[in-house]
């Protein structure tokens, strides 16, 4: 079975720029989190979606993030306009809804601004 | 006080060793518990959920205290190929998991 697929695997951009990042979720999964991970700060939950639905988006730094999920296999997250002090790796994940059920992770957007 | 706080480490060890890492958490809601391994520059993986009664996969054993609010994961007869980092995260139903800043350990020859 496919696992969560995101894309691109890295991004290098310089500040200013838009930077659009792409997930999409293992089939049959109805939750899905956009995660930030850097060396000081460990992995960060920025927002989730149950149901293509944004429940829990308090951990989104700024305006300049935005997530949508316009159905249940594809997500982005966008930067606009991007900062170097955005540069991470920002994973997606999904999961079920059931109780003890763990997430998934995809490969990771590595992400370096100029 | 963090959600979910872990010794960082880095654990040091040689092969053949037992290892044991602990976590606390602070939410008392929490209801599921998890630890997941994350190896250099690779995604977090799940290594093996937690139960009340405890639970045992293989060398490694997880146990859970509720009433402490404490979790930890014991790893025997440790082998190069578990150098990793090993990261606690709980959740309470229908709620993102949190996970802690994750338990470096480093097997040695």
């Amino acid at each position: 079975d496919a696992g969560v697929i995101q894309s691109p695997r890295h991004e290098v951009t310089e500040m200013g720029q838009e930077v659009t990042l792409r997930c999409k979720p293992i089939s049959g999964h109805d939750y899905l989190f956009w995660y930030r991970q850097t060396m000081m700060r460990g992995l960060e939950l920025l927002i989730y979606f149950n149901n293509n639905v944004p429940i829990d988006d308090s951990g989104m730094p700024e305006d300049r993030f935005s997530a949508k999920m316009p159905n249940a296999s594809f997500s982005t997250l966008k930067i606009q306009p991007s900062e170097p002090r955005d540069s991470a790796v920002y994973f997606c994940a999904s999961g079920r809804t059931q109780r003890n059920q763990p997430q998934h992770f995809g490969d990771g957007t590595r992400l370096s601004i100029l | 006080r963090k959600e979910v706080e872990q010794d960082p480490g880095p654990f040091n060890v040689p092969e053949g060793a037992t290892v044991a890492f602990n976590c606390t958490y602070s939410n008392s809601a929490s209801q599921s518990f998890f630890w997941y391994r994350q190896d250099c520059r690779k995604e977090p993986k799940l290594l093996m959920s937690v139960y009340s009664s405890g639970n045992e996969d293989g060398r490694f054993t997880a146990q859970l205290n509720r009433a402490s609010q404490y979790i930890s994961l014991l790893i025997r007869d440790s082998k190069l190929s578990d150098s990793a980092t090993y990261l606690c995260v709980v959740n309470q139903a229908g709620t993102a998991l949190i996970f802690g800043k994750g338990t470096t350990l480093s097997v040695s020859s």
